[in-house]
């Protein structure tokens, strides 16, 4: 168990709806960084926020966007839902904002019908 | 264009029969090279973190080394217990923020 939790584990939804993914980070841990991994991209990194202000932006659709709250929580909406974004998000947290390892979570199941 | 490329795709090996995975990289400004252990349906693992050419660091059956441009997984007499994907990313600096890229994995399979 990394201490990093995901809510929900599965989640099934219709083309051009809306969801809301949720993270919880390790206690103490700053920084929040979100993936997307399918079977023929990999894992691919979205964005990351450290201590409630975004530090990196990777490959995010503008669909997307994220925040983290003041309690360093972290959510990932995603809108406008098309059938390629049916994948495993993943949540990670680390230290701090800089080269350091990253804790994951269990991750949420995302299928698009 | 930045990449990360791990290889062989998949690696089956008889249990104590000792291998090597790779990972070799074009990121500009190296910050951190990163190995992880994922199982199915499962989030990565976290193994290591390398910052410089020569660099080395073991844990357990593991150990894993930096060149300038890849980096290998030794395993020694490895397990069925360590049957799983391994994953290796980079972060590197971009234009505006840093990029973290992770390559496709090695699938290893360690047959009893």
């Amino acid at each position: 168990d990394s201490g990093v939790t995901q809510t929900p584990k599965h989640l099934i939804t219709a083309t051009g709806q809306r969801v809301t993914l949720r993270c919880s980070p390790r206690s103490g841990d700053l920084s929040v960084y979100w993936y997307q991994q399918s079977l023929d991209q990999g894992l691919q990194f979205l964005i990351q926020y450290y201590n409630g202000e975004e530090r990196a932006k990777g490959n995010i659709l503008e669909r997307f966007s994220a925040q983290q709250f003041p309690d360093l929580h972290s959510e990932l909406n995603l809108s406008s839902l098309e059938l390629g974004d049916s994948a495993l998000y993943f949540c990670a947290s680390s230290t701090s904002g800089g080269y350091n390892e990253q804790f994951f979570g269990p991750g949420t199941r995302l299928t698009v019908l | 264009e930045d990449q990360v490329t791990q290889s062989p795709e998949a690696l089956r090996l008889q249990e104590g029969e000792s291998s090597s995975l790779n990972c070799s990289y074009t990121v500009s400004g190296l910050r951190g090279l990163f190995w992880y252990r994922q199982d199915p349906g499962k989030g990565p693992e976290f193994l290591f973190t390398l910052y410089s050419a020569g660099e080395e660091k073991e844990k357990e059956r593991l150990k894993a080394t930096l060149t300038k441009k890849e980096s290998f997984l030794h395993i020694t007499a490895p397990k069925p217990e360590d049957s799983a994907t391994y994953l290796c990313a980079v972060q590197g600096r971009g234009d505006r923020d840093d990029k973290i890229i992770f390559g496709k994995g090695t699938r290893l399979h360690i047959l009893p």
